[in-house]
């Protein structure tokens, strides 16, 4: 168990510019997360993998947001025309379901978004 | 809609001053409630899931106990290092999406 990782840990673009960030979850699990975070904040949910399907995205995503999961295993998350607003901590955390009873998510220590 | 509701916002202890951390939810039908803690520049990092009211769990200095519209976070003879920021998740029926407060951020001093 290696843990979730991300990459790169920070970013920083000028407004309009695109990025991406990729995420690598714990090996065997089949769950895959991103959420947003800012200072002071909790996390925000952006959008959930179950393998490779993507079955949940949340309403406050933009269309200037989109992540894959190719083959069920790593994943990325794009940002187009970046936004000053989208200065964010962006964390991506795995999770493993085999019972009801073990829903704990493992997070990454996330990309830090600076726009500019 | 889901929520949570944390308080205090921020809290400072003195060494072995026992406190407690609340969560207030709203949601239809819980499926979890999850503490998690975050240190400065790091992913949450998982502590406690609570299913039904009544259960309690407990680790080192923490115990965490929820009722059917609150969780508390109860730690006992804190430490400088239980300093961090605490987060409370719900996850309800029929989503996937963990819906976290604000969290609460805790200084304990030596």
């Amino acid at each position: 168990d290696t843990g979730v990782s991300q990459d790169p840990r920070h970013k920083i673009t000028k407004r309009g510019q695109n990025v991406t960030f990729r995420c690598d979850p714990i090996s065997e699990h089949n769950r895959l997360y991103w959420y947003r975070q800012t200072l002071g904040q909790g996390p925000e949910f952006l959008t959930y993998f179950q393998n490779e399907a993507q079955l949940e995205k949340s309403r406050l995503l933009s269309d200037r947001f989109s992540a894959e999961r190719p083959k069920g295993s790593f994943s990325t998350l794009e940002i187009q025309r970046t936004e000053q607003g989208d200065s964010a901590m962006y964390l991506c955390a795995s999770s493993l379901v085999e019972r009801s009873a073990n829903e704990k998510l493992f997070f990454g220590s996330g990309t830090q978004l600076s726009v500019l | 809609e889901d929520q949570v509701t944390q308080s205090p916002e921020a809290l400072r202890l003195q060494e072995g001053e026992s406190s407690s951390l609340n969560c207030s939810y709203t949601v239809s039908g819980l499926r979890g409630l999850f503490w998690y803690r975050q240190d400065p520049g790091k992913g949450p990092e998982f502590l406690f899931t609570l299913y039904s009211a009544g259960e309690e769990k407990e680790k080192e200095r923490l115990k965490a106990t929820l009722t059917k519209k609150e969780s508390f976070l109860h730690i006992t003879a804190p430490k400088p290092e239980d300093s961090a920021t605490y987060l409370c998740a719900v996850l309800s029926s029929g989503t996937y999406k963990y819906i976290f407060g604000t969290g609460t951020r805790l200084k304990v001093l030596a």
